[in-house]
């Protein structure tokens, strides 16, 4: 199946610093990417949709001036968490579709203290 | 009433047994179902996609779709310790716009 690539896995911030998670399509070309945040024994929430060259569609509920997307090329998505605090600490995964399937990125665990 | 309900479980078996997975849904537009498979502190792998009713087999792995009873089923022969990991049911109606289930923890004992 297609690759998709998330890095970093894991990272670490001082409360309110920003943090950004690239998420690359390797081997394919991704007109949309998605975000999804997982909390601990929990399913994925969709927080956006990314949309290359144009602004990303965010979830009700989902701050957008926080968590900043950017999709300016096609095998390339970037979500920065903004003035991060404690309570974003959590996994965030991206996806990327090829043809019908999706495929995910490796996630990243982010904790911010 | 959630969109997609997936029993969290967890759920043991002994290594060699049969594990059943479900999902139902209340959503009747829902026309792709796919399974994916989360091992700990990693992305979901797709395991099985399928569209509309009916039946796939990849393996071991069987993946059922009854849209008339919005009911879904992931099935694992022979089943393995490597097999152990939570398990998500995913659907869509566009292929663009995906609602997951909860994840079903799954150990397979050896």
């Amino acid at each position: 199946g297609a690759v998709v690539s998330q890095h970093p896995s894991r990272v670490i911030c001082k409360s309110g610093t920003s943090v950004k998670i690239e998420c690359r399509s390797l081997d394919f070309q991704a007109t949309t990417m998605f975000w999804y945040r997982q909390f601990p024994k929990q399913s994925l929430m969709l927080m956006a949709t990314s949309n290359e060259g144009s602004k990303a569609t965010y979830e009700q509920g989902v701050e957008k001036d926080k968590f900043l997307i950017n999709h300016a090329s096609l095998t390339l998505s970037t979500l920065t968490v903004t003035s991060a605090h404690p309570e974003d600490s959590s996994f965030y995964i991206c996806s990327a579709r090829e043809g019908a399937e999706a495929f995910f990125g490796q996630g990243t665990r982010l904790t911010v203290v | 009433q959630k969109e997609v309900e997936q029993d969290p479980g967890p759920l043991s078996v002994p290594e060699g047994a049969i594990v059943s997975l479900n999902c139902t849904y209340s959503n009747s537009a829902f026309q792709y179902f796919m399974w994916y498979r989360q091992y700990s502190r990693k992305g979901p792998e797709l395991l099985m996609y399928t569209y509309s009713s009916g039946n796939k087999e990849d393996g071991r792995f069987t993946a059922q779709v009854d849209k008339s009873s919005k009911y879904i089923s992931l099935f694992i022969r022979d089943s393995q310790p490597s097999d152990s990991a939570t398990y998500l049911c995913a659907m869509s109606q566009n292929n663009n716009d995906m609602r997951f289930g909860a994840g079903t923890r799954l150990t397979v004992k050896p």
